[in-house]
């Protein structure tokens, strides 16, 4: 059984940077085949992905946030880390992130989400 | 990249079936077929219904079925029943290996 854990803090300053981790239990983030992304949801509204990162180290980021964005992967941990700099109000939302076998699916495990909020 | 188009609700009755279109561009629906759909209600985490246009991961109903023509993809959910009502996501890989999601579809079960 897979599971995914997001953690981080639910309260961040804007120009804060904030950094997310997301665990998992019952796959390997080193796997073949293993991606694992991080998506968020503004409340009331849509689905925004954000980064992928895949059992190679290959990265993958949203074209619109690249530059505030960091991902990577702790395999002796089994963790997967986003970082998003200077945060803004805008970027209030739940944060998700989920798994990905490339050869058979796609995002068919998800964490339950952390909701972020961005205040003074 | 923008953002898949979907329209902002549907609606039917029991018994019935409906359909959630999602247009993208050439660049991710129309020339790749790694277009999922995702079921989400209230308050939860997406779930995966419909992945690579056409195929159900294990455990999900005969009743959601997916298709694609053109840059234009389709989730139809037959036989609807009330514990359908939800909202719907469409996602589509891009020619750059990236995620782009649309903008999300409420389904009521009238």
């Amino acid at each position: 059984q897979i599971t995914l854990k997001e953690s981080g803090p639910t309260l961040v300053k804007p120009t804060q940077t904030l950094t997310l981790t997301c665990t998992l239990s019952g796959v390997s983030v080193s796997t073949r085949g293993v991606g694992v992304g991080w998506i968020r949801q503004p409340p009331g509204k849509a689905l925004e992905w954000l980064a992928f990162i895949y059992w190679d180290d290959d990265r993958r980021y949203s074209p619109s946030l690249k530059n505030r964005l960091t991902i990577t992967k702790d395999t002796s941990k089994n963790q997967v880390v986003l970082t998003l700099t200077n945060m803004d109000p805008v970027d209030t939302a739940t944060y998700y992130c989920a798994h990905r076998q490339v050869t058979i699916g796609d995002l068919d495990y998800w964490g339950q989400g952390t909701l972020v909020t961005v205040s003074s | 990249q923008s953002a898949l188009t979907q329209p902002a609700s549907v609606s039917g009755s029991p018994g019935q079936s409906v359909t959630i279109s999602c247009t993208g561009t050439s660049s991710d629906v129309g020339n790749y077929n790694y277009v999922s759909w995702y079921l989400q209600r209230p308050g939860k985490a997406p779930k995966l219904m419909i992945y690579d246009v056409t195929k159900r991961p294990s455990g999900v109903s005969t009743r959601f079925s997916g298709s694609k023509s053109g840059n234009t993809a389709s989730l139809t959910i037959s036989g609807l029943q009330a514990d359908d009502e939800a909202d719907y996501y469409c996602s589509s890989y891009t020619s750059s290996n990236t995620l782009v999601f649309g903008g999300g579809t409420k389904l009521t079960v009238l």
